[in-house]
């Protein structure tokens, strides 16, 4: 059985340069999200999707930062100018919806360190 | 905006000791959901109660959800050191979508 996966683990940039971080959810799972965790803090939702469609986003996620879900599989998490502000662990979990129920099942992280 | 308060932020005990963790809010959840997060990995679920009143129990891990869901309660029995990590409630609203965070209990179990 394959969890979420996340690529890369780790990220070091330079304040300024683009980030692009990759999750691969459970198969079948229709639902995908973004969170992003800071030290000391539980995670922060970012977006989530529905198969390929974003269907809502937080008011943490600025015109910086786009997600894409292409195909309803995979997704894509950018962070265009990083600013030493953004660094985190970048975490993306799955899910499959349910009628009553949904569990998110989180996947290793990314951690994103601007310099 | 949701909000869950967990409590005690920090809690460091002797291996074979007892000990509860909290999550309270204001707010009511329609689920809420407990993760144990180690260092540089994201959080692992452990349990999601539903109904108000509602035990389980995972080994030496008992979960309680109040009956008005909006607290929940961790009871673990002779923690261990494997116990150790990042205690975080998660709660979610009816059916969809994002889940809020309560800021996580560090645990520390020491040999």
């Amino acid at each position: 059985d394959t969890g979420v996966s996340q690529n890369p683990r780790h990220k070091i940039t330079k304040r300024g340069q683009n980030v692009t971080f990759r999750c691969d959810p459970i198969s079948e799972h229709n639902r995908l999200y973004w969170y992003r965790q800071t030290l000391g803090q539980g995670p922060e939702f970012l977006t989530y999707f529905q198969n390929e469609a974003q269907l809502e986003k937080s008011r943490l996620l600025s015109d910086r930062f786009s997600a894409e879900r292409p195909k309803g599989s995979f997704s894509t998490l950018e962070i265009q100018r990083t600013e030493q502000g953004d660094s985190a662990m970048y975490l993306c979990a799955s899910s499959l919806v349910a009628v009553y129920q949904e569990t998110q099942y989180f996947g290793p992280g990314t951690r994103l360190l601007v310099l | 905006t949701q909000l869950l308060e967990q409590s005690p932020q920090f809690l460091s005990i002797q291996e074979g000791e007892n000990l509860t963790v909290y999550c309270n809010s204001s707010s009511v959840f329609s689920s809420l959901q407990w993760y144990r997060q180690e260092p540089g990995e994201g959080p692992v679920l452990l349990v999601t109660v539903v109904t108000g009143g509602e035990v389980k129990k995972l080994k030496r891990l008992t979960f309680q959800f109040g009956d008005a869901r909006k607290d929940s309660s961790l009871h673990i029995t002779a923690a261990q050191p494997g116990d150790t990590g990042l205690y975080l409630c998660a709660g979610g609203e009816g059916g969809s979508e994002k889940l809020v965070f309560g800021k996580g209990t560090k645990l520390t179990v020491n040999p």
